[in-house]
C-alpha cells in the first residue's frame, strides 16, 4: 500500500550543527517529493522539493537528496539556527491515487 | 506568491452545531484543493479533495454528510463539519494546488483552523 516512513521522530542538534532527516516510500510510481516545516499551531510551510528526474537540489542551508532505486530520500539542513526547530513532515506524491503521502513528522530541535 | 488562507482561524462551538472553514487561494487559481485533519503530535490525514465545480472525493472513513465539502471557485473551497461533536475537535488544514504549468503536484497549505468542539 501507500506508505512513506520517516526518521527519527526527534532529533536535538547543537546549534551550527547539521541535521539529516530520512524517508522512504514505498510506490515506485511517486514522482515528486516535498518537505514542510510546520511551526506550533501553524500550518505546514514547504522549504523545498524534489522531482523524481532529480538526484539532489540545494536551497542555501537546506539540501534534499534522492535515491529512486532505494525509494529513500533525505532532508538536510546544514549550520542548524533555533529557528529551524520546528516539526518537518516529508512526503511522496502519489499520481496512482492523485494525493500526497505524508510521513509521520520529525520534531527538531535546535539547542542554542 | 503563492498564500493560502483559511478562516476563522479557531473556532469553539456547541456539540451539535455547524461549523463552516473557508480556504481561499489569494493569488493564484486553483484547480484542485486539499482537507486535511491534523490530531496533537500527529501527522496530517487527507480527509478529502475537491475540485472546482464538480463532487469531492473522500478519503476511506471520512463520512461525505458529516464533512461537507464545496469547491464553488478556483480560489474558494469551504468545508462544513455538520452536527459537530467533541471528537471532531482538531487542527483543519486546507492547501491549494495551483493551475501552473511546471508546478506540478505542489501543494500549499493554508495556516489552519483549530476547531474545539464542547
Amino acid at each position: 500500500g501507500e506508505n512513506v516512513e520517516q526518521h527519527p521522530s526527534t532529533l536535538s542538534v547543537q546549534e551550527g550543527d547539521s541535521a539529516v532527516i530520512k524517508c522512504t516510500y514505498s510506490d515506485s510510481a511517486s514522482n515528486y517529493f516535498p518537505w514542510y516545516k510546520q511551526e506550533l499551531g501553524k500550518g505546514p510551510q514547504l522549504i523545498i522539493d524534489i522531482r523524481s528526474n532529480v538526484g539532489e537540489k540545494k536551497d542555501q542551508r537546506i539540501a534534499v537528496t534522492l535515491n529512486k532505486t532505494a525509494k529513500h530520500f533525505s532532508l538536510h539542513i546544514t549550520e542548524t539556527q533555533p529557528e529551524d526547530s520546528a516539526v518537518y513532515f516529508c512526503a511522496a506524491w502519489m499520481d496512482s491515487s492523485y494525493k500526497l503521502i505524508f510521513g509521520s513528522g520529525t520534531r527538531l530541535l535546535v539547542r542554542p | 506568491g503563492a498564500v493560502v488562507s483559511q478562516h476563522p482561524s479557531w473556532v469553539i462551538c456547541k456539540s451539535g452545531t455547524s461549523v463552516k472553514i473557508e480556504c481561499r487561494s489569494l493569488d493564484f487559481q486553483a484547480t484542485t484543493m486539499f482537507w486535511y485533519r491534523q490530531f496533537p503530535k500527529q501527522s496530517l490525514m487527507l480527509m478529502a479533495t475537491s475540485n472546482e465545480g464538480s463532487k469531492a472525493t473522500y478519503e476511506q472513513g471520512v463520512e461525505k454528510d458529516k464533512f461537507l465539502i464545496n469547491h464553488a471557485s478556483l480560489t474558494l473551497s469551504t468545508l462544513t463539519v455538520t452536527s459537530a461533536h467533541p471528537e471532531d475537535s482538531s487542527f483543519y488544514i486546507c492547501s491549494a494546488r495551483p493551475r501552473l504549468a511546471g508546478k506540478g503536484e505542489t501543494q500549499y497549505f493554508g495556516p489552519g483552523t483549530r476547531l474545539l468542539v464542547l
